[in-house]
């Protein structure tokens, strides 16, 4: 069983628009909770993290949220550009635990 | 980008022979991890370690061996290569994974590994 959920598994914008992507999980005791941006041949790179008294954070034209009760957080791109085409992948920390819970990434295209 | 270097970058190799991936860090960070990557399943944890000469596995570790005789240094082992070792490999370091400050978990560019 995953304890990351990630949705839509994929999703294809026009530039400019904006998306909102999901992600629901199941670990517990909670601790933090990551957002990555992944480029095609690349490693995964930090967008933002959230503990339990966090409610919202931004990157630039990226805003996470974080519902602790529900188990939810949402990633918002904002004004997409080309360059937004990526995989983002939500990850879970557990407090106590050395791992990391991965989400299986959403696929983000970009286009003109 | 953190300093975090993996090498090789790209490998192919036979079934049956040892491949060790190298992954060399320069931020002092106590936890390192590596995973593999795999189109439809996401990152998934193979070994990961706590400290020089301490380890663990992940939930995919069957075929691996991992070392860590420096801080700096982790590396990954494959003793008998199999075609369904073949995957995008990624070496990971983190200060504090579960901890109550936001510290980040960076990760490297990726091994190519293919085993034909």
């Amino acid at each position: 069983k995953n304890q990351v959920e990630q949705s839509p598994q994929s999703l294809i914008i026009l530039e400019g628009k904006n998306c909102t992507l999901q992600c629901n999980y199941t670990v517990s005791p909670f601790s933090n909770l990551r957002w990555y941006k992944q480029d095609t041949g690349r490693g995964p790179v930090s967008l933002t993290i959230m503990t339990f008294s966090e409610n919202t954070k931004s990157n630039g034209r990226y805003t996470a949220t974080l519902d602790a009760d529900t188990k939810q957080s949402s990633l918002h791109i904002t004004a997409s550009q080309l360059s937004d085409s990526a995989s983002y992948i939500c990850v879970v920390s557990a407090k106590g635990n050395n791992r990391l819970a991965f989400g299986k990434g959403n696929q983000v295209v970009v286009i003109p | 980008d953190a300093g975090i270097t993996q090498s090789p970058r790209h490998k192919v190799t036979e079934t049956g022979t040892p491949v060790t991936l190298r992954c060399h860090q320069t931020e002092n960070h106590r936890y390192m991890y590596w995973y593999r990557q795999d189109p439809g399943h996401g990152l998934r944890l193979i070994h990961y370690s706590y400290g020089v000469k301490d380890t663990d596995k992940g939930e995919v570790s069957d075929g691996y061996s991992v070392s860590r005789s420096k801080t700096e240094d982790f590396l990954l082992t494959l003793e008998s290569a199999t075609s369904s070792q073949t995957s995008v490999y990624f070496c990971a370091i983190s200060e504090f994974p579960d901890g109550p400050l936001n510290t980040e978990a960076f990760f490297g560019q990726g091994t190519r590994l293919t085993v034909v």
